[in-house]
């Protein structure tokens, strides 16, 4: 079944504690990103890969980091996690996007991965 | 500045009733793709429909239909026939050449409310 995989769901966590948040695609993807959702503000991107070894900033970078070592996963990092980071967090893939023209360029979602930082 | 506008925070309809959720963009690319995804209580996002800057016809999935209205940067999503089941937040996206369509903007979001 084709999907992309987050882990975890769920986290409670206290200010300054590392995490890492996992993502794995297995649709052979090209592009993978990283998004936040906050109430009234919809999902707002963190950062994208455009393929292995190859990152970039997003809208709300600050406070993350991410790596693409392998074609397949895209861990999202919080080195120093602070109360603001509480939100709900999404990694998506698609495949690498060149032209707007007959091509839908959906982006597929994980379920998704609520942190909260105390 | 690329922007999405969902102006609607909140809307009701009746089962069985059609409904349409407004969805506005500003872009100044020639190529761009609009998106709509669904996000129920359970949190997932589901792709619903999809509509390229260079279609001339209006998608259509099913239920859905985008009402593309170029000219006025419009993307509305219609349902007809509702279901208790279409009670979600429903979010407007936009992908364009400018971001080298690296980046998937989007709005607010409109949360629907399906009464039996």
């Amino acid at each position: 079944e084709a999907q992309v995989t987050q882990n975890p769901r769920y986290l409670i966590t206290v200010t300054g504690k590392k995490l890492t948040v996992t993502c794995s695609q297995n649709m052979n993807h090209e592009y993978m990103s990283w998004y936040r959702q906050d109430p009234g503000l919809g999902l707002r991107q963190i950062y994208y890969s455009m393929n292995v070894e190859v990152t970039d900033k997003g809208d709300v970078p600050e406070g993350y980091k991410v790596s693409r070592k392998e074609k397949r996963n895209f861990p999202l990092i919080l080195e120093s996690p602070s109360p603001n980071q509480t939100s709900l967090y999404f990694c998506a893939s698609s495949f690498r996007m060149t032209s707007g023209v007959g091509y839908t360029g959906e982006l597929f979602f994980g379920e998704g991965s609520r942190l909260t930082v105390l | 500045a690329q922007k999405i506008t969902q102006t609607q925070p909140g809307m009701f309809v009746q089962e069985k009733e059609a409904v349409t959720l407004d969805c506005t963009y500003d872009t100044s690319d020639q190529s761009y793709g609009l998106f709509w995804y669904k996000q129920p209580s359970s949190g997932e996002m589901i792709f619903l429909i999809y509509q390229g800057s260079y279609d001339e016809q209006n998608a259509t999935e099913g239920r859905y239909s985008l009402n593309f209205q170029k000219a006025r940067k419009s993307a509305n999503l219609v349902i007809s026939a509702s279901q208790l089941g279409d009670s979600a937040m429903y979010f407007c996206a936009m992908r364009g050449l400018r971001s080298g369509y690296n980046k998937l903007i989007f709005g607010a979001g409109t949360r629907l409310a399906v009464h039996p």
